[in-house]
């Protein structure tokens, strides 16, 4: 079975341009989650998805930040402007179940992003 | 809000046992979850505890006292390969809304 996919793996561009970061959930899962995660603060969520809906953007750090799904099997994050302390590592997760499920999360790899 | 406390570092020595601890506050649980997270990848599940007691998964276990808000992972026979980062992660349903938040992270290292 094919595992959450994300894209690209790996991100350079500079401050102030627009970066997108997308993400495919496993068949089937109908939650999906944004995670952001550093050295200083760990692993965050920024915003998560259910059935296609936005449930929780509380994690998301500002307006600079958006995020759609806009179908069950595509998810995009997008930061626009960038700037450096945006640089991190994002993973997008799918789980199957809703809101208090005792369902694992899977992960994808991640999306490097460095802003210079 | 929540608080998730784990060590930030341990060492252990091949063949041997290690417990990582977990500590919370929340103000509505739903279950706890261990992940394993090797250095430059993606965390992966190891267990869920949402009743209090040991659950036991080959050398893993994990356990959970509700009532102290405390968790541990128990790895036994450590191999070269279980150096790595282990979440713990807590489900909050007390804002009527699911919330997972993960701790830091514990960063085993296993030793010859």
């Amino acid at each position: 079975d094919a595992g959450v996919i994300q894209s690209p793996r790996h991100e350079v561009t500079e401050m102030g341009q627009e970066v997108t970061l997308r993400c495919k959930p496993i068949s089937g899962h109908n939650s999906l989650f944004w995670y952001r995660q550093t050295m200083m603060r760990g692993l965050e969520l920024l915003i998560y998805f259910n059935n296609n809906v936005p449930i929780d953007d509380s994690g998301m750090p500002e307006d600079r930040f958006s995020a759609k799904m806009p179908n069950a099997s595509f998810s995009t994050l997008k930061i626009q402007p960038s700037e450096p302390r945006d640089s991190a590592v994002y993973f997008c997760a799918s789980s199957l179940g809703g809101t208090h499920s005792n369902q694992p999360q899977h992960f994808g790899d991640g999306t490097r992003l460095s802003i210079l | 809000g929540q608080n998730i406390d784990q060590p930030t570092e341990m060492t252990a020595t091949e063949g041997a046992i290690v417990q990582i601890n977990c500590t919370y506050q929340t103000s509505g649980f739903n279950g706890l979850f261990w992940y394993q997270q090797h250095a430059g990848e993606a965390p992966t599940f190891l267990s869920y505890n949402v009743l209090d007691g040991l659950e036991e998964k080959g050398r893993f276990s994990s356990f959970l006292s509700r009532s102290q808000g405390y968790s541990y992972l128990l790895l036994k026979e450590l191999q070269m390969k279980d150096s790595a980062s282990y979440l713990c992660a807590v489900v909050d349903s007390g804002a009527g809304s699911y919330q997972l938040t993960f701790g830091k992270g514990t960063k085993l290292s296993v030793i010859p």
